[in-house]
């Protein structure tokens, strides 16, 4: 079956414009979370989903960061004003609810770089 | 949640047994011990869980010792497309969605 899509693969962008990332997760799935990956490091948190609501939001760095999912289904994930820190890869992934919530599955990112 | 720590790299040879150490020290009663997988340019995979007991999939096995401060991730028979960056992770209980507090990893590689 289909697996959790993100779009773009790549996004170059320059300092200071407004990017949205989008993630289809797996049918089904009702969590959905972002993290995003600096090189070298392993992913960090950002947010996730429960349904249509951000139930933990702990892990945005500022409030230029910012992710709807308002269907409860695909999310986007929006960066204003962007910095070129924020450079990195956005990972997306969700899950099923309940005792399955456990096995996150991951999409292949989005590539972001600031120039 | 508990923090891991885990050797930065380690090397095995094709199709011997890859045992992967985790030290996780404060882990609490009520947190689970994850392990997922990231192969180069792909998004991370789960590999396997436990709270205490060992357990066993057609991936994987994993070792928790009694006193649940460390574990070991076993791949029985490891190939070369097992090469990849391996997180031990400790997070709060399965039921409810968890975030994965990622630490740096253990980078595996498989040698022929």
């Amino acid at each position: 079956g289909a697996g959790v899509s993100q779009t773009p693969s790549n996004k170059v962008t320059e300092k200071g414009k407004y990017v949205e990332l989008r993630c289809d997760p797996i049918s089904g799935h009702t969590a959905l979370y972002w993290y995003r990956q600096s090189l070298g490091q392993g992913p960090e948190f950002l947010i996730y989903f429960q349904g249509t609501g951000a139930a933990d939001d702990s892990g945005l760095p500022n409030d230029r960061f910012f992710a709807v999912r308002p269907e409860g289904s695909v999310s986007t994930l929006k960066i204003q004003r962007t910095e070129r820190g924020d450079s990195a890869v956005y990972l997306c992934a969700s899950s099923l609810g309940g005792t399955r919530s456990y096995e996150q599955y991951f999409g292949p990112g989005t590539r972001l770089t600031v120039t | 949640d508990a923090k891991t720590t885990q050797p930065p790299s380690m090397d095995c040879a094709e199709g011997r047994a890859a045992n992967l150490p985790c030290n996780h020290s404060t882990i609490s009663g009520n947190e689970y011990v994850y392990w997922y997988r990231q192969i180069h340019s792909q998004g991370p995979q789960y590999i396997i869980h436990g709270l205490k007991n060992n357990e066993t999939n057609e991936m994987a096995s994993l070792i928790i010792t009694e006193d649940r401060k460390s574990s070991t991730l076993i791949l029985p028979h490891a190939t070369l497309r097992d090469t990849a960056v391996y997180y031990c992770i400790v997070s709060g209980q399965v039921r409810g969605a968890q975030k994965l507090v990622f630490g740096q990893g253990t980078r595996l590689t498989i040698n022929p």
